[in-house]
């Protein structure tokens, strides 16, 4: 069975500060894709990293980074200097790769000025 | 700018009516599908289409039933929906069809529904 764990509900941060979202994943299969998803007040799911099982690298990405750890079944996400239009909802995601895909329970992330 | 496009992006219906939901996308991708998302809570997948044809049905209640004209339009046609059947429908595409591949979702804005 497949499953994703966001165990933060909802994070709050003053603008500049660093945050990190955790992800846990739990998985049997030796294939599969990791991915990251912003969802702002808006609504629109935008779509932002994807990671393969066979690839650990670390990614960045301007402000934001990702450390995948199959170790731990860990993706997490961190932010560095935060921003107010950071403000939203994330959603951690894992597909074997048969268009199906597991979402996370999202964490709610509040940037303050 | 997003490059999956749905309309209409609220509706309000009542029990009794019809209607429809559409969704666009020219990336020539080949899996289109449909989730639904309640407030606060992630999305749900309902129905895949790939390569035009219905590959995942997850098991959703026949008040919504789906259409792929062809490969860029996804419908999803709404009939005696329950007020419980609010929320955010999204549509999604991705580049592969089942089982090739790990290919992200594109997500177009969602359609705002609520049933009177």
């Amino acid at each position: 069975a497949q499953k994703v764990t966001q165990a933060q509900t909802e994070i709050s941060v003053v603008e500049k500060e660093d945050v990190t979202l955790d992800c846990v994943y739990e998985t049997r299969d030796t294939t599969y894709y990791l991915f990251w998803y912003k969802q702002p007040p808006s609504g629109e799911l935008v779509f932002l990293i994807r990671r393969n099982s066979f690839d650990e690298q670390n990614e960045i990405s301007g402000r934001y980074s990702w450390n995948f750890q199959k170790s731990t079944s860990s993706f997490n996400f961190t932010i560095t200097a935060s921003q107010v239009v950071d403000s939203a909802v994330y959603f951690c995601a894992l597909s074997r790769g048969f268009n199906k895909f597991y979402f996370g329970s999202g964490t709610k992330l509040n940037v303050k000025p | 700018d997003t490059e999956v496009t749905q309309t209409p992006k609220h509706l309000v219906m009542g029990m009794t009516n019809k209607k429809s939901l559409k969704c666009e996308q020219h990336m020539g991708h080949r899996a289109m599908y449909w989730y639904k998302q309640k407030a606060k809570k992630p999305p749900e997948l309902m129905f895949v289409y790939s390569y035009e044809k219905l590959s995942i049905n997850e098991s959703v209640p026949s008040r919504f039933s789906p259409e792929c004209p062809n490969s860029s339009l996804l419908n999803l046609h709404l009939h005696a929906l329950q007020p419980e059947d609010s929320a955010l429908y999204l549509c999604a595409s991705s580049q592969d069809g089942v089982g090739q591949g790990g290919s992200p979702l594109h997500f177009g804005n969602g359609t705002r529904l609520t049933v009177t």
